[in-house]
Order: C-alpha cells, then sequence, then structure tokens
C-alpha cells in the first residue's frame, strides 16, 4: 500500500533561513513519481516538482532544492534563504501508474511552513 | 501550459439542494480526471476518478449517488453534490491528466462549498 509521512505538521522559521521539509514515502512499487506541491492560502495548489523513481539525481531551482534518497524512502525538500512568500503548506505526494490506465496520487498530511519577517 | 479552472470559485447553498461544479481544463485535453476533496487543515483526499465517457470509479467510502460525476467530453468534468449537508461543507478540487500513466496532474483552484 502506498502511504506519504510527512512528519512536521507546523515549522516557523525567521526570513533568510533555510529549512527543510521532510517527506518518508511507503511503495512496494519499483516505479513510481513522487511530487512537491504548494498551497498557499489562497487554496490554489501550485505543482513545484516531480521525479521518477530512476532519477536519483538531487535538483535545484533557484531557492528551492530537492534531495532524493530510495535508500531511505525519502524526497525532502529545502528552501534556501526564505521568503514571507514561501509561506503556505507544502504537500508531498506518490503515484503510482506505470501499470494502470491512471495515475492515483496520494497526498501526505502536509507541513505549514510560517516564514516570520 | 496545462490550466484548470474551477466554477464557482466558492458556494454556500441551503441544506438538502444539490450543487454542481465544473472543472475544465483550458488548454488540453484531459483524458482522466480527479475529484479530492480538503478539510480544514487537512489534506487532500481523493473522491473518485472519471475517465471520459466512461463512468467514474469511487474511492472506498465515497457515496457514488451522492457525489455524481460526469466527464462528458475531454475538457469538462461535473461533480454535483446531491441533497447537500453541513458536513459536505469543504474545499472541492479537481485535477486533469493529459495522457496515460505517469503524465502530471494539473490542479484546479478549487471550490469551497458551505452548506447552512
Amino acid at each position: 500500500a502506498q502511504k506519504v509521512t510527512q512528519a512536521q505538521t507546523e515549522i516557523s522559521v525567521v526570513e533568510k533561513e533555510d529549512v527543510t521539509l521532510d517527506c518518508v514515502y511507503e511503495t512496494r512499487d519499483t516505479t513510481y513519481y513522487l511530487f512537491w506541491y504548494k498551497q498557499p492560502p489562497s487554496g490554489e495548489l501550485v505543482f513545484l516538482i516531480r521525479r521518477n523513481s530512476f532519477d536519483e539525481q538531487n535538483e535545484i531551482s533557484g531557492r528551492y532544492s530537492w534531495n532524493f534518497q530510495k535508500s531511505t524512502s525519502s524526497f525532502n525538500f529545502t528552501i534556501t534563504a526564505s521568503q514571507v512568500v514561501d509561506s503556505a503548506v507544502y504537500f508531498c505526494a506518490l503515484s503510482e501508474g506505470w501499470q494502470t490506465s491512471y495515475d492515483k496520487v496520494i497526498f501526505g498530511p502536509g507541513t505549514s511552513l510560517s516564514v516570520i519577517p | 501550459g496545462a490550466v484548470v479552472s474551477q466554477h464557482p470559485s466558492r458556494v454556500i447553498c441551503k441544506s438538502g439542494t444539490s450543487v454542481k461544479i465544473e472543472c475544465r481544463s483550458l488548454d488540453f485535453q484531459a483524458t482522466t480526471m480527479f475529484w479530492y476533496r480538503q478539510f480544514p487543515k487537512q489534506s487532500l483526499m481523493l473522491m473518485a476518478t472519471s475517465n471520459e465517457g466512461s463512468k467514474a470509479t469511487y474511492e472506498q467510502g465515497v457515496e457514488k449517488d451522492k457525489f455524481l460525476i460526469n466527464h462528458a467530453s475531454l475538457t469538462l468534468s461535473t461533480l454535483t453534490v446531491t441533497s447537500a449537508h453541513p458536513e459536505d461543507s469543504s474545499f472541492y478540487i479537481c485535477s486533469g491528466q493529459r495522457q496515460g500513466p505517469a503524465d502530471t496532474q494539473y490542479f484546479g483552484p478549487g471550490t469551497r462549498l458551505t452548506v447552512l
């Protein structure tokens, strides 16, 4: 069965601090996708990244970086030099779908990040 | 590209009435569309998956007679909450997927339903 765990329910940081959001997943499949989404107070989900299970290269996009470690089933997300606009709920998600006609995405419980000016 | 819209963005209705929410993929054809529900301070829970022209597949615990889903075209899916009750008040989010497996889902902005 699929499962996504985000142990940090709420995090508060002061602006310009770095912050890492943890994500641990469970799956029996060897082929799967991992995602991170941002949900600001407006409610609309913003897609941040998708990573397939065969690509363990870490990725950096501006102030955002992701660390994928299959050995620990983790897909952590780091924001460098945080800004107030980063305040949102962040969801890690997992999808297994190579064998089916559609993908079912399972979301983690989310981490609420507050960046204090 | 890959924009999904939802209408209405916010709706308030009386208990016992039915409410229809539309989900449209604006610049792509969504072979599959998904409907999620999100209660305050909780995660997104998948309600059902619909493929164009066929019946929706509902997740365990979701009443298909209460949450009617129609996926009439490759760009439109509707969710009708029938005989709504206060406990149905929630944030409903749809998403569309372009192709088959492994394509990213693109999410709509959500519809906040309040049942009085």
